[in-house]
């Protein structure tokens, strides 16, 4: 199983600050995903990103959202400006060459 | 867009017993069906999954079932040990990108 690691694990802004979540594959892959979790509820696609381009993008993934992959490695996902309403658990997860997608273990994103 | 739904919302068995949670999809056109589990605290780790060209997978003690024509699919799991307990969502995934997840069911096995 490939491996997806996520750093930070719990990361708490004030409303309106900057975050930058960032997701690590162990091993290359092309596509990437970001999801998010609100406590206790389902989870929501938020963006598909192969060859440094999105792929695919969900209604939530407006424009405080962004994404890249800036050194061939992390892959990050940005909010410009955190509300209330953006906190949940963020996964990165990847896909392989036969279609299945691995979540990483998740950032918990708590804005105050 | 594909809409997911998943029964029931939370689910206790005795162990050594059988579980049993299914799930609908809306789009006849969705190809690829993956079952996740999810402990406390963690990200959704794939246990088992199907595509649409197959109608039954069995891995162990965990299967599952399509029915395309239905539209329903189900996660069957045998024989629970309480390390079964956790939040289970099934997916579905209409052409090659974006998972859309159920709404999970709590399993909980009762020693």
């Amino acid at each position: 199983e490939p491996e997806v690691t996520q750093t930070p694990s719990h990361q708490v802004t004030q409303m309106g600050q900057e975050v930058i979540l960032r997701c690590v594959p162990i091993s290359n892959h092309l596509y990437f995903y970001w999801y998010r979790q609100i406590l206790g509820q389902k989870v929501e696609f938020l963006v598909s990103f192969y060859n440094n381009e999105i792929s695919e993008k969900s209604e939530i993934f407006d424009d405080q959202f962004s994404v890249e992959r800036p050194d061939g490695s992390n892959f990050t996902l940005k909010i410009r400006s955190t509300k209330l309403e953006d906190s949940a658990m963020y996964f990165c997860a990847i896909r392989t060459t036969s279609y299945e997608q691995y979540f990483g273990p998740g950032t918990r994103l708590t804005v105050t | 867009g594909e809409n997911v739904e998943q029964h029931p919302s939370t689910l206790s068995v005795q162990e050594g017993d059988s579980a049993v949670i299914k799930c609908t999809y809306s789009d006849s056109a969705s190809n690829y069906f993956p079952w996740y589990k999810q402990e406390l605290g963690k990200g959704p780790q794939l246990i088992i999954d199907i595509r649409s060209n197959v109608g039954e997978k069995k891995d162990q003690r965990i299967a599952v079932t399509l029915n395309k024509t239905a539209k329903h699919f189900s996660l069957h799991i045998t024989e629970t040990q309480p390390e079964d307990s956790a939040v289970y969502f099934c997916a579905a995934r209409l052409g090659n990108e974006k998972l859309t997840f159920g709404t999970g069911t709590r399993l909980t096995i009762i020693p």
